[in-house]
């Protein structure tokens, strides 16, 4: 099982506000990092440090954190914006890289 | 814009070694601001991170792999590797090859992702 714990699916009605968490206790201690993956392709990085968006990442993605809690919230969701997200940040010694289950998101 | 390109075989029979290339162009992967790592996915799975390896030449691998895996580069040609020793039927998966970003903590670029199936 992984380091990082992400809900399996969160669906959001179009143009509606969601939140995808991450939790592990790796997250007290080091920032989550956010990509997003849709059928077929390789996963693309929307998100990273505190709050920092990738050029060409649309500002409706937001970034946040809290105790062992990571989280990434999209702000008027979009069709576009359907896709599997995972959260990777460090393990609890601090020297390997773990990726968080996935969270699948559905717009609807 | 950097580019990462994994090339390798598709079927690796049981109990063989799984090996894979990733070829960088538009970057150097002598660039001390970044390392160069592994993960992979199997079919209807999540993410699984294998390892890495710094400009320096040392590695870095995940605990659940590391009797199996080393991961080398050869700057002269720009490109870093992956092998795999006594695969199974669980080692197959789609393999992407990325660049990790040390100010970043994050994979910035990644391969389109070549897929490895292990069967006989």
């Amino acid at each position: 099982s992984s380091e990082l714990t992400q809900d399996p699916a969160v669906s959001v009605a179009l143009g509606q506000t969601v939140r995808i968490t991450c939790q592990g206790d790796s997250l007290r201690s080091f920032y989550a990092t956010w990509y997003q993956q849709k059928p077929g392709q390789a996963p693309v990085l929307v998100m990273f440090g505190k709050n920092n968006r990738p050029s060409g990442v649309p500002d409706r993605f937001s970034g946040s954190s809290s105790g062992n809690t990571a989280s990434l919230t999209i702000t008027g969701a979009q069709a576009e914006d359907e896709a599997e997200y995972y959260c990777n940040s460090r393990d609890s010694s601090g020297h390997h890289v773990v990726f968080g289950g996935g969270t699948k998101l559905t717009v609807l | 814009q950097v580019q990462l390109q994994e090339s390798g075989p598709g079927l690796v029979k049981p109990s063989q070694t799984l090996s894979l290339t990733c070829t960088v162009s538009g970057g150097s992967i002598s660039s001390g601001s970044y390392y160069w790592s592994w993960i992979r996915q199997p079919a209807g799975k999540g993410l699984e991170w294998i390892g890495r390896i710094y400009t320096s030449g040392s590695t870095n691998y995940t605990p659940s792999l590391k009797s199996r895996v080393t991961i080398s580069a050869d700057t002269s040609k720009n490109q870093f590797s992956l092998k795999l020793s006594s695969v199974t039927a669980a080692d197959t998966a789609v393999y992407y090859c990325a660049r990790g970003s040390w100010l970043q903590e994050s994979f910035d670029s990644w391969g389109q992702g070549t897929l490895v199936t292990v069967s006989s």
